[in-house]
């Protein structure tokens, strides 16, 4: 059982490139997330889908888009690349059904921007 | 909104000792409480959970109990090991415009010293 898997694990990209991170759960969850890591931040939630076609912002949208055209799959999309989106990204998912379900994360992409 | 607010690490201790992290959360409802561990490299993973008031949740020898009253669900373990060095999440789970969204407080990285 794979669980969340995500590609890449690293990435180095310049000012303005852009690039997509790769999601992807095989435990059938309705709930999928994308948070950032920054150190001694905790974890921003960036973007979260509660189903395959519905998708909302959470607290740091701002440079990323998402769709969830599958149950599985969550890719999170950087459009024009900037120094602020270095960070470690994670992508999770969940049951969802009655907030009790604990969120099961993936290995994250370390991402540098230059 | 919601929050959580945890004590500042590291926290460092040696082999054997006991250990307590902090856990005071904010939340409107009536949420359920979680702690996360990630070790180096790694995502973050469920190590224990509790979804009312005065259950308490184990696991691995860890324990934390939810404490309505004081808004509190703070770790501890009775002997640590140099394997337990890691950053600890603590978390809570509000339903929030009908989804429940997860709220992670800052992380508390412990080092254990052989």
């Amino acid at each position: 059982n794979a669980g969340v898997t995500q590609t890449p694990k690293f990435r180095i990209l310049k000012i303005g490139q852009s690039m997509t991170l790769q999601c992807t759960q095989d435990m059938n969850h309705n709930y999928m997330y994308w948070y950032r890591q920054d150190p001694g931040m905790g974890l921003k939630l960036i973007y979260y889908s509660v189903g395959a076609g519905i998708t909302d912002k959470g607290e740091v949208p701002n440079g990323y888009n998402v769709s969830r055209s599958t149950t599985e799959d969550f890719p999170l999309r950087l459009e024009l690349a900037a120094p602020s989106q270095t960070s470690v990204y994670f992508c999770a998912s969940s049951y969802g059904q009655g907030g009790s379900s604990p969120l099961h994360f993936g290995n994250g992409t370390r991402l540098t921007v230059t | 909104g919601n929050s959580v607010t945890q004590m500042e690490g590291p926290v460092t201790l040696s082999e054997e000792a006991f250990l307590t992290i902090n856990c005071t959360y904010t939340a409107t409802g009536y949420p359920s409480l979680f702690w996360y561990v990630q070790y180096p490299g790694e995502g973050l993973q469920l190590l224990l959970k509790a979804t009312k008031a005065d259950d308490k949740g184990s696991n691995k020898g860890f324990e934390a109990t939810y404490r309505k009253e004081t808004t509190s669900f703070h770790l501890e373990k009775g002997s640590v090991q140099v394997s337990d060095s890691a950053v600890y999440f603590c978390a809570l789970s509000d339903q929030s415009g009908g989804s429940y969204i997860p709220t992670f407080g800052r992380g508390t990285s412990l080092i254990v010293h052989p």
